[in-house]
Order: C-alpha cells, then sequence, then structure tokens
C-alpha cells in the first residue's frame, strides 16, 4: 500500500525556519517526482514546488520561490521541504503527493500543519 | 499563468442527482486538466486525468470531459459520500500547477 507520512510541522515565530519531511513507502520512492501542495486554513489548494525523479530537478511556485528548497533522499524514501523567512501566510495544511506522471498527483500525506505566529 | 475558474462554488443536490460542475482555463490548455475530489477531514483524492480519463477505482459515475479551456466533472446518481470539495487542476510538462478555486458539493 502506498504511504505517505509528512512530519516536523508546528508553531513557528515569523521570519524564523522549519523543515518538513515526508516518509513514503509501498513503493519505489526514487522512480516517482514528488511534490508539496498546501492548503490554507478553509481555503484551496496551492502546488507549491516538485522534484524530479533521477536528477532530482526542482521546481516552485513564484509565492514561495527563493524562501524555499525541496529535496529528496532517496536511500531514506524521505521527501523534504525546507522553508526559511516564514510569513504568516505560509500558515497551511501541507501535503506531500506523488507524481503518477508529471502533475498528476496520484498519492497524498495527510498533511502536516504549519502555523506561523508570534 | 493559466487561471482557472470553477462554478459553481457550490451546489445543494438530491441522493440520486447528476450534477455537473465547470472549470473553465484562461487559455487552451488541451486535454491538461485532473479533478479531484476531497472530503471533510481527508486528504484530496485523484478521479479523473487528462480532462475524461477515470482513475483506478473510481466509481464509474464519475466521468469528466471537455477540451481547450471548458471542461466538466459530472456525477450520476449522486450518492451520500460524494459529499466533499472538488477541484480541478492544470497540469503540463513542467509547473506551475495550477488549481481552481474547487466547488463545493453538499446534500439538501
Amino acid at each position: 500500500e502506498v504511504q505517505l507520512v509528512e512530519s516536523g510541522g508546528g508553531i513557528v515565530q515569523p521570519g524564523r525556519s522549519l523543515k518538513l519531511s515526508c516518509e513514503a513507502s509501498g513503493f519505489t520512492f526514487s522512480h516517482y517526482g514528488m511534490n508539496w501542495i498546501r492548503q490554507s486554513p478553509g481555503k484551496g489548494l496551492e502546488w507549491i514546488a516538485y522534484i524530479t525523479d533521477g536528477i532530482s530537478y526542482s521546481y516552485y511556485a513564484e509565492t514561495v520561490k527563493g524562501r524555499c528548497t525541496i529535496s529528496r533522499d532517496n536511500a531514506k524514501n524521505t521527501l523534504y521541504l525546507q522553508m526559511t523567512s516564514l510569513r504568516s501566510e505560509d500558515t497551511a495544511l501541507y501535503y506531500c503527493a506523488r507524481s503518477l506522471v508529471t502533475g498528476v498527483l496520484d498519492a497524498w500525506g495527510q498533511g502536516a500543519s504549519v502555523t506561523v505566529s508570534s | 499563468n493559466i487561471v482557472l475558474t470553477q462554478s459553481p462554488k457550490s451546489m445543494s443536490i438530491s441522493v440520486g442527482d447528476r450534477v455537473t460542475m465547470n472549470c473553465r482555463a484562461s487559455q487552451n490548455v488541451n486535454n491538461n486538466v485532473v479533478w479531484y475530489q476531497q472530503k471533510p477531514g481527508q486528504s484530496p483524492k485523484l478521479l479523473i486525468y487528462y480532462a475524461s480519463t477515470r482513475y483506478t477505482g473510481v466509481p464509474d459515475r464519475f466521468t469528466g470531459g471537455g477540451y481547450g479551456t471548458d471542461f466538466t466533472l459530472s456525477i450520476n446518481s449522486v450518492q451520500a459520500e460524494d459529499v466533499a470539495f472538488y477541484y480541478c487542476q492544470r497540469i503540463y510538462n513542467f509547473p506551475p500547477w495550477t488549481f481552481g478555486g474547487g466547488t463545493k458539493l453538499e446534500l439538501k
């Protein structure tokens, strides 16, 4: 069974950093592109980052470019999202998701909650 | 950037109804549209990709259609378990992969 389990969320002050993890199981992690998507409270979905399989090219939404870094450790079957200079508008539930094919998200984790507040 | 506009924002339906919701793209996206279902308190689930291809295990009462700028998601004989938000998404070879604002399906 495909499973994605996020961790690392919490309450953080504006301007600080946070690193989310997503541990994958039930499939060959290194063979799939992976994504981070967030959902602000009561709002819709926002794709924020994608990392390819293989050479690990990365792509970012303009709202997080320069402040977020997506990475992966295929030996540990784990996806990461390093977030810096956090703002109140980064408060959201952060999902990791697998790409079935480019952009099509066929497996999602349960989400990690991030609250940016002083 | 391409913008996806979903309508209506919400729909109240009865069990057994047929419903259709819409997703309009600001530019031609060919068939590069995906639909997801998000039930209350759950993560989104993939329903339809490439506009009309039903994902594995999705009941055949869900049907996607459209091409270019106008897309639809229809549900034949809605069940109580179909109460959810539905989101369309534009995909392509490279990001960004934008989502529409969602349609909320609720029971009367």
